[in-house]
């Protein structure tokens, strides 16, 4: 079975902070699918990075940038310089496929950014 | 990208009453689809999955007589949450899976609010 931990709950950051949102996954299989999603009040999921169990490049997509570590089973994800639109609910998930088996989900991390 | 739409966005009904909610993709086909359930202020929970022309398949605890679902085409599939009551308010949220190899991606409608009152 896989899990994903997200021990964060809730995290508050002062407008402009850098925030680091962590992830722990746990599976047996050896390919595997890692997702990053933001759910903002409106409630409808916005695909943020996925990445395979082959790729640990890390990656950087403007002021979000994502450190996967095999070693450690993590995935974290950093948001620099912190906006008040960046206040939401975010989802580290994993999948043993990209598109045609479940999707396992944390617990999420309510971010909230003060202005 | 991609583009999946459920219908409808929100829904307010009595308890005891049917419930219908539909998960479509709207440009291309998906052999599998999938039921979430979220309650408020808490993770999004797999129902069940939905695969087109067979019978779906229910995660534990979740009572498939009470979830029914359908999935007749390859575009669509439905979840009708049977006899209702307030304990099912939920946001359910559908997700497809889009085949392509090692592009292969789910992508996640934008979700069902139920209010059962």
């Amino acid at each position: 079975a896989q899990k994903v931990t997200q021990a964060q709950t809730e995290i508050s950051v002062v407008e402009k902070e850098d925030v680091t949102l962590d992830c722990v996954y746990e599976t047996r299989d050896t390919t595997y699918y890692l997702f990053w999603y933001k759910q903002p009040p409106s409630g409808e999921l916005v695909f943020l990075i996925r990445r395979n169990s082959f790729d640990e490049q890390n990656e950087i997509s403007g002021r979000y940038s994502w450190n996967f570590q095999k070693s450690t089973s993590s995935f974290n994800f950093t948001i620099t310089a912190s906006q008040v639109v960046d206040s939401a609910v975010y989802f580290c998930a994993l999948s043993l496929s990209g598109g045609y088996q479940k999707v396992t989900f944390g617990t999420g991390t309510k971010l909230q950014v003060i202005p | 990208g991609a583009v999946v739409s459920q219908h409808p966005s929100w829904v307010i009904c009595k308890s005891g009453t049917s419930v219908k909610i539909e998960c479509r993709s709207l440009d291309f086909q998906a052999t599998t689809m999938f039921w979430y359930r979220q309650f408020p202020k808490k993770s999004l929970m797999l129902m069940a999955t939905s695969n087109e022309g067979s019978k779906a398949t229910y995660e534990q605890g979740v009572e498939k007589d009470k979830f029914l679902i359908n999935h007749a085409s390859l575009t669509l599939s439905t979840l009708t949450v049977t006899s209702a009551h307030p304990e099912d308010s939920s946001f359910y949220i559908c997700s497809a899976g889009k085949l392509a190899g090692v592009a292969d991606t789910q992508y996640f409608g934008p979700g069902t609010r139920l209010t059962v009152l």
